[in-house]
């Protein structure tokens, strides 16, 4: 098993470019997220799909937009990029429960000039 | 609404010592509770976590974590720390609020000195 896997590793853009980042999962889980790491914030939660056809945001979605593909597959998309949103992104699945473990892909890191 | 803070940025400490690195938490309900690590360019990765019964908690690589309900803390511990322990960590909480979310930390940075 491959886990999670995400593309690019790394990207940059200029301001007001658009990209999508894609994630992937081949563990079956039912829940996906995607979250940026900045220095000293540690992990904030972007958006994320609890289940295959549902999206919801969550703690910094502005200027993001996701799409749940399938079951293995859940994309964040960058409409028109910000100085701001230069971060490191990470995607992450879970089977769905409250004591189940997340798993995080290698990251994605993200440069926008 | 659920938090979790870890009150120092930076944890220092020979090899061969005791290491803690601390956390505390806030929740409405049941705590479920994680420690990841992310070693440099790298996902993170689990550690461990309480989800009920036994508050000593043993986990990957030698970690173990005590969870303490009255102090609302969930420390991080290793009896004897090595040079390739040196990572940042996360504590973090599952939110109950709906979707399996998970509130992280800032994170530490763990440093072992040789």
């Amino acid at each position: 098993n491959a886990g999670v896997t995400q593309t690019p590793k790394f990207q940059v853009l200029k301001t007001g470019q658009s990209m999508t980042l894609q994630c992937a999962q081949d563990m079956n889980h039912n829940s996906m997220y995607w979250y940026r790491q900045d220095p000293g914030m540690g992990l904030r939660l972007i958006y994320y799909s609890a289940s295959e056809g549902t999206t919801d945001k969550g703690e910094v979605p502005n200027g993001y937009n996701v799409s749940r593909l399938n079951k293995r597959e859940f994309s964040l998309r960058l409409e028109s990029a910000a100085p701001s949103q230069t971060s490191v992104y990470f995607c992450a699945s879970l089977t769905g429960g409250w004591g189940e473990t997340q798993y995080f892909g290698p990251g994605t890191r993200l440069l926008v000039l | 609404a659920q938090s979790v803070a870890q009150p120092e940025d930076q944890v220092n400490v020979a090899e061969g010592n005791p290491l803690t690195v601390k956390c505390t938490y806030s929740v409405s309900g049941n705590p479920y509770l994680f420690w990841y690590v992310q070693y440099p360019n790298r996902g993170l990765q689990f550690l461990l976590k309480y989800i009920t019964g036994d508050n000593l908690v043993k986990g990957s690589y030698g970690f173990e974590a005590e969870f303490n309900k009255s102090q609302t803390s969930f420390h991080l511990k290793k009896p004897s720390a090595l040079v390739s322990d040196s990572a940042l960590y996360f504590c973090a909480v599952r939110d109950n609020t709906g979707g399996f979310k998970t509130i992280f930390g800032a994170g530490t940075r763990l440093f072992v000195k040789a």
